[in-house]
């Protein structure tokens, strides 16, 4: 496919457990955004990556939020000790910057549910 | 503090009844005005990209229009399949390159 991918698309868990998020950004994208969309709230930028480097990590709520990127491709967010508020739609984004539009292609989310 | 707000929160409009979303900013500096179209469930789709003030562009049956403090989505002649939640984001100078500042979104409905 040409778009992103993010897996799984549904995750329930209880709180208190990790749980890790998965991003395929598309092939050539050198910059990569988490952000999370929590019911009746606007997206909030969680972190960017440009290549496997996080410059801007200052959107992670807590130190129990952390992510990777590897070969410049696939990223990981990981969240730890799961609490209730951390419930929300997690959203990644890619972009190569340079284009007329400079758009961000967004994956279709992790929906996540804490109970 | 950099802030986007939309309105209205929802919107309802008849097949047919044109109306126009609105996207108000307070940034420091605007390197680019984004629209997004969301659908249940899906992530959000890019409509399109606005610079600088007087800058217009148009899609089908919508076209944005962008001030130096607000950006209006004009919707003409509307369909059902236009029915999505309407996104607008931000980018600001000197901010994170390419991060996006997000308003809440306008919820459409459109009927038949």
């Amino acid at each position: 496919g040409a778009g992103v991918s993010q897996s799984p698309s549904n995750k329930v868990t209880e709180k208190g457990k990790d749980v890790e998020l998965r991003c395929d950004p598309i092939s050539g994208h050198t910059a990569l955004y988490w952000y999370r969309q929590r019911l009746g709230q606007g997206l909030e930028f969680l972190i960017y990556f440009q290549g496997n480097s996080a410059p801007d990590k200052s959107g992670l709520p807590s130190d129990r939020f952390s992510a990777e990127r590897t070969g410049e491709s696939v990223s990981t967010l990981t969240i730890q000790r799961t609490q209730q508020e951390d419930s929300a739609v997690y959203l990644c984004a890619s972009t190569l910057f340079g284009g007329v539009d400079n758009e961000q292609f967004f994956g279709p989310g992790t929906r996540l549910t804490v109970l | 503090e950099d802030q986007v707000t939309q309105s209205p929160e929802a919107l309802r409009l008849q097949e047919g009844e044109s109306s126009s979303l609105n996207c108000s900013y307070t940034v420091s500096g605007l390197r680019g005005l984004f629209w997004y179209r969301q659908d249940p469930g899906k992530g959000p789709e890019f409509l399109f990209t606005l610079y600088s003030a007087g800058e217009e562009k148009e899609k089908e049956r919508l076209k944005a229009t962008l001030t130096k403090k607000e950006s209006f989505l004009h919707i003409t002649a509307p369909k059902p399949e236009d029915s999505a939640t309407y996104l607008c984001a931000v980018q600001v100078r000197g901010s994170t390159l390419g991060r996006l500042y997000f308003g809440r979104g306008t919820q459409l409905t459109v009927w038949p």
